[in-house]
């Protein structure tokens, strides 16, 4: 089955406390991307990967970082969140970045206290 | 600068009423894709439609249909005969061939569909 996995889909941790977001895709999509949801604010993209090792900032990159080291993983890196960096965060590939509709993951809900 | 815009915060209407879902946007670009995806209450976001900009033809398939047109830079979605599973947040979007490479989305709006 064609997907997008994101992992975890939910976490609570602590305001400094490193973590990763994992995302996996299993369409050989080349175009990966990272957003993020909050009320009011629809969604910003914060990454996005046009291939291997091509990675670059979207709307929202402060305080976040990536790495695309092979084709299928795209993982989001919050070396020190803070409360403000709270949300819903999507991760989305697709064929072609212009012309190709994007999968999405299911969504992984972050809280920072 | 991209910009895609969707007035519609929130809009509430009774089932079987038909509704039409704003959206338009901003391109220096001759060629572009604009996009619509729907997000249910569960939370996961799922693609509707792709229409390019060489492509006003209306689309329809089933109660949902697109109406594009480039002369007011609008590409408008409208569900006939509403029904309580239409109930979600749908996302307009926009990518440009010949910009950068962010795809831009609207903020959504937030359909909710009464019994």
């Amino acid at each position: 089955e064609a997907q997008v996995t994101q992992n975890p889909r939910y976490l609570i941790t602590v305001t400094g406390k490193k973590l990763t977001v994992t995302c996996s895709q299993n369409m050989n999509h080349e175009y990966m991307s990272w957003y993020r949801q909050d009320p009011g604010l629809g969604l910003r993209q914060i990454y996005y990967s046009m291939n291997v090792e091509v990675t670059d900032k979207g709307d929202v990159p402060e305080g976040y970082k990536v790495s695309r080291k092979e084709k299928r993983n795209f993982p989001l890196i919050l070396e020190s969140p803070s409360p403000n960096q709270t949300s819903l965060y999507f991760c989305a590939s697709s064929l072609h970045r212009v012309t190709g509709e994007l999968f999405f993951g299911e969504g992984s809900r972050l809280t920072v206290l | 600068a991209q910009k895609v815009t969707q007035a519609q915060t929130e809009i509430s209407v009774v089932e079987k009423e038909d509704v039409t879902l704003d959206c338009v946007y901003e391109t220096r670009d001759t060629t572009y894709y604009l996009f619509w995806y729907k997000q249910p209450p569960s939370g996961e976001l799922v693609f509707l439609i792709r229409r390019n900009s060489f492509d006003e033809q209306n689309e329809i398939s089933g109660r949902y249909s697109w109406n594009f047109q480039k002369s007011t830079s609008s590409f408008n979605f409208t569900i006939t005969a509403s029904q309580v599973v239409d109930s979600a947040v749908y996302f307009c979007a926009l990518s440009e061939v010949n910009r950068d490479d962010k795809i831009i989305f609207g903020k959504g709006t937030r359909l909710h569909i009464l019994p």
